[in-house]
């Protein structure tokens, strides 16, 4: 299987703070996507980065992709109440009719 | 756009009543997926359409579980009979993908529906 896991399961950090949430995956990927899904909701996509890069930033947010440790990280700065909620990495393999896989999450509550 | 279109929000029915939730997906996206998240394991994907046919269908847990996509802009996911352990959030995206070259392959997901089944 190609799940994307993520670490730690759950994060509880100060506002204010980085919060910082790992993926590890298992087979060749064509890229790597960081999803945000609110309580009740549905996800939001965050960040995509395709294999043939390193690091990505968009805002607050930044992305880094090792394909040689299999391994994702979502880094956020300065983390706000707002940034509360589950985040999910996602891979889509390199076959065209690969689907995309979605790991459980990490459950990120900012404190006060 | 209004995005991923879901219906119901909420479903509550009873154990061996059939059970039919709705998708509306991004009109222009050729690829539709059901997804099912409950917070044993976490969020599964079901099944996927692309261009209205059915392509994967190894996650529908059972025969009881039947999706539909009878045309661009409308799929269903049915559950009959249900059960009290379907009971869980419904997902369904849509996304467009574009293959070789640029993977423009962002899912857009729906509010989803909670399902119970009591």
């Amino acid at each position: 299987s190609q799940q994307g896991e993520e670490d730690p399961q759950a994060l509880s950090i100060q506002e204010g703070e980085n919060a910082t949430m790992n993926c590890s995956y298992k087979t060749s990927i064509n890229n790597l996507q960081w999803y945000r899904q609110n309580s009740g909701r549905g996800l939001v996509h965050l960040i995509l980065i395709r294999s043939n890069e390193r690091e990505k930033h968009s805002g607050r947010l930044r992305v880094t992709l090792d394909t040689s440790k299999k391994s994702s990280s979502l880094l956020i700065t300065a983390s706000r109440a707002a940034d509360t909620a589950s985040y999910f990495c996602a891979t889509k393999g390199t076959n065209r009719d690969d689907k995309i896989i979605f790991g459980k999450g990490t459950r990120l509550h900012i404190l006060p | 756009d209004a995005g991923v279109i879901q219906s119901p929000r909420h479903e509550v029915t009873e154990m061996g009543q059939e059970v039919t939730l709705r998708c509306k997906p991004i009109s222009g996206h050729d690829y539709l997926f059901w997804y099912r998240q409950t917070m044993m394991r976490g969020l599964e994907l079901l099944i996927y359409f692309n261009n209205n046919v059915p392509i994967d269908d190894s996650g529908m847990p059972e025969d009881r579980f039947s999706a539909k996509m009878p045309n661009a802009s409308f799929s269903t996911l049915k559950i009959q009979p249900s059960e009290p352990r379907d009971s869980a959030v419904y997902f369904c995206a849509s996304s467009l993908l574009r293959w070789p070259g640029s993977s423009n392959t962002e899912a857009f997901f729906g509010q989803g529906t909670r399902l119970t089944v009591v």
